[in-house]
């Protein structure tokens, strides 16, 4: 157990709905990172926060955004969704000062878009 | 050029036999040097992690790493089924954000 908490596990909604994804770091990690994995893309890094403020931007599509709240719980918000939004959504956190950033994962967030 | 390259696989070899698996790296930025282990559908858990050129070792893993040639590489010695899953490098210059590699899926035949 990573100590990384993701909810929900699987979640089936169709083409142009809203969902939320929700992550609990680790204990005492003010950094959070979401990631992307599809079959044929691997590890795509949409979003970092760092103690509530937006750290590091990647492959984050419009219709996406994300948030770190005051206790350092995180959100990602995935809109008008389409099927190719399928996919695992990872959670991962970090220390403060983590010289490497060595990053723990959640379990992740199965979507299907139908 | 992409940052990282690694090759999918799959890889396939038999129980006991040591492994290698290999990233290549463009970015000079990059110091600090992880491998994942993904488990199907499951969270990537780390691995090793390393800093400096040379080899760490820990248990039937080995990390290598040779910064001249921007080349990393994974042992293991003695593999076991249970080893079968995803091996994903990963590589980061500090707080910036962490960059992997697509991950080469090996599978440990009994």
């Amino acid at each position: 157990d990573s100590g990384v908490t993701q909810t929900p596990k699987h979640l089936i909604t169709a083409t142009g709905q809203r969902v939320t994804l929700r992550c609990s770091p680790r204990s005492g990690d003010l950094s959070v990172y979401w990631y992307q994995q599809s079959l044929d893309q691997g590890l795509q890094f949409l979003i970092q926060y760092y103690n509530g403020e937006e750290r590091a931007k990647g492959n984050i599509l419009e219709r996406f955004s994300a948030q770190q709240f005051p206790d350092l719980h995180s959100e990602l918000n995935l809109s008008s969704l389409e099927l190719g939004d399928s996919a695992l959504y990872f959670c991962a956190s970090s220390a403060i000062g983590g010289i490497g950033n060595t990053i723990y994962f959640g379990e992740g967030s199965w979507l299907t878009v139908v | 050029q992409k940052e990282v390259e690694q090759d999918p696989g799959p890889l396939s070899v038999p129980e006991g036999a040591i492994v290698s698996l290999n990233c290549t790296y463009s970015n000079s930025a990059f110091q600090y040097f992880m491998w994942y282990r993904q488990y199907s559908r499951k969270g990537p858990e780390l691995l090793m992690y390393t800093y400096s050129s040379g080899n760490k070792e820990d248990g039937r893993f080995t990390a290598q790493v040779d910064k001249s040639s921007k080349y990393i590489s994974l042992f293991i010695r003695d593999s076991q089924p249970s080893d079968s899953a995803t091996y994903l490098c990963a590589f980061t210059g500090g707080y910036q954000k962490v960059t992997f590699g697509i991950g080469t899926k090996l599978q440990v035949i009994p």
